[in-house]
C-alpha cells in the first residue's frame, strides 16, 4: 500500500510567484493537514481538511489557502511568495482527524529566489 | 503562549545505553502526545501516542511517559543502537484542536 506521496519533491520559485504543492493520502484516510518546517524547527501548522471540509487553520497569512478533493488529495497554494516560505512542506493523513497519529510524506522542498 | 521544550537540542549516547528525551510544555492542556521520529530529508514517523489519562505507553524498545501535573513527557529508547540516531519531535494535541502542536526536536546519536 503506497504511503503519503506529495508532489513535487523540490521547487525553485522566485519572489511574487504563486506554487501549488500536491498531496495523495493513504488509501482510506479522509484527513489530509498541511504543515510547514523551517530548518532546525519542529513543523507548524496550516491547515487540516476533513471531508472535503477545513476543520482548522494555524497563524499563516491568507496568501496561503488550500483545498482537498473528492477523493480526498489535496492542494496548497501559496500567492506571492516570499524568501521567508522556504521550507520543507509537509501533508499527513489520518484516519480520524490525526487522534491516532499521522503518517507524513516526505515533503515538498521549496526554495525562493 | 503555548510553548514546548524539548530537553539540549543534540544528544549523544553509547550504542546499547538507554536514551531518555524530555518534553515540557507551558499554557497548555493537551489530550494527548505523541512522539515522531524524523531523518534528515524525510517527514516525521508516527512512533508513539499518549493520552491524558495514561501514566506510560511501551512499544518494543521504546517507552513513553505522561506527567500532566509536571507538564512533561519522558521518552525512553533502551539498547539503543546506532540506527536509533535520528531527530525525535513531541507533538501536542487536544481534543478540540485539529492540530498538532510540535516542539523542535532532540537530535540522537547513537554512538557505537
Amino acid at each position: 500500500d503506497a504511503g503519503v506521496t506529495q508532489s513535487p519533491t523540490h521547487l525553485i520559485k522566485t519572489r511574487g510567484q504563486h506554487v501549488t504543492l500536491r498531496c495523495s493520502p493513504i488509501s482510506g484516510h479522509k484527513s489530509v493537514s498541511w504543515y510547514q518546517q523551517v530548518l532546525g524547527q519542529g513543523p507548524q501548522f496550516i491547515f487540516q481538511y476533513y471531508e472535503k471540509e477545513e476543520r482548522g487553520r494555524g497563524n499563516f497569512p491568507d496568501r496561503f489557502s488550500a483545498r482537498q478533493f473528492p477523493n480526498y488529495s489535496s492542494e496548497l497554494n501559496v500567492n506571492a511568495l516570499l524568501l521567508g516560505d522556504s521550507a520543507l512542506y509537509l501533508c499527513a493523513s489520518s484516519l480520524e482527524q490525526g487522534i491516532y497519529g499521522y503518517t507524513f510524506g516526505s515533503g515538498t522542498r521549496l526554495t525562493v529566489v | 503562549s503555548q510553548k514546548i521544550e524539548q530537553n539540549s537540542e543534540a544528544l549523544n549516547i553509547q550504542e546499547g545505553k538507554t536514551a531518555t528525551l524530555t518534553c515540557n510544555y507551558t499554557n497548555y492542556s493537551p489530550a494527548y502526545l505523541q512522539w515522531y521520529r524524523q531523518d534528515p530529508g524525510r517527514g516525521p514517523v508516527f512512533l508513539l501516542l499518549i493520552r491524558e489519562n495514561e501514566k506510560e505507553k511501551r512499544k518494543e524498545r521504546l517507552k513513553v511517559t505522561f506527567d500532566t501535573t509536571l507538564k512533561q513527557s519522558l521518552f525512553h529508547i533502551t539498547a539503543s543502537q546506532p540506527a536509533d540516531s535520528a531527530t525525535y519531535l513531541c507533538a501536542l494535541g487536544s481534543g478540540s484542536a485539529r492540530q498538532l502542536t510540535f516542539g523542535s526536536g532532540t537530535q540522537l546519536t547513537v554512538l557505537p
